[in-house]
């Protein structure tokens, strides 16, 4: 069974505190994806990673992507209130040249002022 | 900006009827997703579309299914006979590359919420 799973599901943290949030999954993926959804809000695409060792940072975010390990943190460098929301990450799996595509259960992230 | 548009925003219905959501995906864009979110859970994957058909979809995606790019513009997804459970957020994509090894950004419309009474 293709899984994806993260963890914390839940995060509360401090303003000016670093953090990790990580992303499992359980079968090679062409790509892992991070996304941002604030409440009732679509998905903000965040970070596509594509291979092993990859590095994206935007800002106080950071995405690395360890595909031996079949893993990617999503590293927060001093947390602002403004990055509250869910972050989920998901990978695509390939099915004879077609892609699925399997989301983590969300980290609901709340940075306290 | 470009961007993916959605309606309506929210669907009120009746359990066994039909309901069509509707999707504008981005102009140049060629690839087209259907996703669902159950309200406060994780993003599911229902369905990809290219080129006039399905390229994949998921064990989601059963016979109440179904979906259409009617014109050169829309992308609809049409449900049966809905159930309770169907009730969701309802999020449509786009993207203009699939390929291996290509990054395969999908943007996201607002959604649709649906609501199956």
């Amino acid at each position: 069974e293709l899984k994806v799973e993260q963890n914390p599901l839940f995060l509360s943290m401090q303003e000016g505190k670093n953090y990790t949030i990580y992303c499992n999954y359980s079968t090679t993926s062409d790509r892992l994806y991070w996304y941002r959804q604030d409440p009732g809000k679509s998905l903000e695409s965040l970070f596509v990673l594509l291979s092993n060792g990859a590095v994206k940072q935007e800002g106080r975010l950071m995405a690395s992507l360890d595909t031996k390990a079949r893993l990617s943190t999503l590293h927060i460098t001093a947390a602002v209130h403004d990055l509250s929301a869910t972050y989920f990450c998901a990978v695509t799996f390939s099915t004879s040249g077609t892609y699925k595509y399997i989301f983590g259960t969300g980290t609901r992230l709340k940075v306290l002022a | 900006e470009p961007e993916v548009t959605q309606t309506p925003s929210h669907q009120v219905t009746q359990m066994g009827q039909e309901v069509i959501l509707r999707c504008v995906p981005i102009s140049n864009h060629l690839y087209f997703y259907w996703y669902r979110q159950i309200l406060g859970q994780k993003v599911e994957f229902l369905v990809s579309f290219y080129n006039n058909e399905i390229s994949e979809k998921s064990e989601i995606f059963d016979d109440q299914f179904s979906v259409e790019r009617p014109d050169g513009s829309n992308f609809t997804l049409k449900i049966r006979s809905t159930k309770l459970e169907d009730s969701a957020m309802y999020f449509c994509a786009s993207s203009d590359l699939e390929v291996a090894g290509g990054k395969n950004i999908q943007y996201f419309g607002a959604g649709t919420r649906l609501s199956v009474l």
